[in-house]
């Protein structure tokens, strides 16, 4: 079965600091890693994507890192907000006939402390 | 630009019943793709549609079903409703087919059955 394992469950980061959340994966054949962060009442929104051709991508304070010999990804926040505060989901999916959607880790609720 | 419309937001329903929720996607978006929500088993994959044909489909039973119009608007119907069908059910939108392009939710339908 296709999955993506995703830890922690729940992380407290202080205001300003580095919030880092991991995810591995099983199925070599995933070639798009996407973040998503979900406020409640909200549906997932799109943060961050990443393809295999590269190990880092940065947009603004969140960065995906890629290490596809390992099979994992990381999300990392710098400069940590109250208003990051959300839960955010890894995801992955491929290309290949058959595919099925995005595969999505269990998430992780992140609090951020003033 | 209006992001991904779902309606209703909320939904009653009792055991036996039918539903049927509908999903209007980001303006030229041609795929349209649904998922379920849940605590115990997070976000999972239901179908994809794509110019109005089904491109792929999750493992879920064949009372889930959908189909998308010329529009690109789609609609989702459960049929004979179980308890355990009750959550969050997600609309995702993107310009091009396939779970490896950029997906957009809707803030879900929260379905629940009594």
């Amino acid at each position: 079965q296709q999955q993506v394992k995703q830890s922690p469950q729940s992380l407290i980061v202080q205001k300003g600091g580095i919030s880092i959340i991991n995810c591995a994966y099983e199925n070599t054949a995933f070639d798009y890693f996407p973040w998503y962060q979900q406020f409640p009442g909200k549906g997932p929104a799109l943060l961050i994507a990443i393809r295999p051709d590269v190990s880092e991508k940065k947009e603004g304070r969140f960065t995906i890192s890629f290490n596809k010999s390992a099979k994992q990804f990381s999300l990392h926040i710098m400069d940590s907000q109250p208003g990051d505060s959300a839960t955010y989901f890894c995801a992955a999916s491929h290309s290949g006939g058959g595919a099925d959607g995005l595969t999505f880790g269990k998430g992780t609720h992140l609090i951020i402390q003033p | 630009k209006a992001g991904v419309t779902q309606t209703p937001r909320y939904l009653i329903k009792t055991r036996g019943q039918q539903v049927t929720l509908s999903c209007s996607p980001i303006s030229g978006h041609r795929s349209v793709s649904w998922y379920q929500q849940t605590p115990g088993q997070g976000l999972q994959f239901l179908f994809e549609y794509f110019s109005e044909t089904q491109r792929n489909k999750g493992n879920f039973p064949g009372r889930f079903s959908g189909r998308q119009f010329s529009n690109s608007r789609s609609e989702m119907n459960v049929s004979t409703l179980e308890l355990g069908d009750s959550a969050l059910y997600l609309c995702a939108s993107s310009l091009l087919a396939g779970s490896n392009q950029p997906q957009h939710f809707g803030d879900g339908t929260r379905l629940s059955i009594l």
